[in-house]
């Protein structure tokens, strides 16, 4: 399967606790973001990467946040001190710009967090 | 007030039925819009691009008035493979992030 894989993709985790998920974008995509989604609502941005180069954060992200893709490949989103308002689907999307191409972002299956 | 606005539904309609979404927009600047459905506890995927000059795609038609700041898609002759969320979306820029609507949830019936 050559799409966009997340991992995990269920996570129960206890309140005060930290998470890490990981996001493998589209071999040779250059564009990496994170999304999350709560029952009934669209998808809300969080944050961008362009290569390594992290280039857009969303007032969403508190400081409890952070998000990294150190090689411009995979990228990992860390939760610390996880609080019941973080239950949510964590969307990952890649895309690539290729000349003429729409710039068109694919989405991963998502990371489902509940936090008890 | 939500930059991206869409009717949540549900929409109940037969099969074969036409069904129309609409959704505003708020910022003027945006600049690519585009249809997106997403299955039930699935990611969403691009059903299609939205341009000024209208476009259609087999039973799926998509329009764009930039001055009223609307957009809307059009479902002729509805299946029940239909049945989704259909999530209205913008960009400011080409490769920026996504903004979306809520979703508009449709259930086709036999």
């Amino acid at each position: 399967d050559t799409g966009v894989s997340q991992d995990p993709r269920h996570k129960i985790t206890k309140r005060g606790q930290n998470v890490t998920f990981r996001c493998d974008p589209i071999s040779e995509h250059n564009r990496l973001y994170w999304y999350r989604q709560t029952l009934g609502q669209g998808p809300e941005f969080l944050t961008y990467f362009q290569n390594e180069a992290q280039l857009e954060k969303s007032r969403l992200l508190s400081d409890r946040f952070s998000a990294e893709r150190p090689k411009g490949s995979f990228s990992t989103l860390e939760i610390q001190r996880t609080e019941q308002g973080d239950s949510a689907m964590y969307l990952c999307a890649s895309s690539g710009h290729r000349d003429w191409l729409i710039d068109t972002q694919y989405f991963g299956p998502g990371t489902r967090l509940t936090v008890l | 007030r939500k930059e991206v606005e869409q009717d949540p539904g549900p929409f109940n309609v037969p099969e074969g039925a036409t069904v129309a979404f609409n959704c505003t927009y708020s910022n003027s600047a945006s600049q690519s819009f585009f249809w997106y459905r997403q299955d039930c506890r699935k990611e969403p995927k691009l059903l299609m691009s939205v341009y000024s000059s209208g476009n259609e795609d087999g039973r799926f038609t998509a329009q764009l008035n930039r001055a009223s700041q609307y957009i809307s898609l059009l479902i002729r002759d509805s299946k029940l493979s239909d049945s989704a969320t259909y999530l209205c979306v913008v960009s400011y820029n080409q490769g920026g992030k996504l903004i979306f609507g809520q979703g508009t949830e449709l259930s086709v019936k036999p």
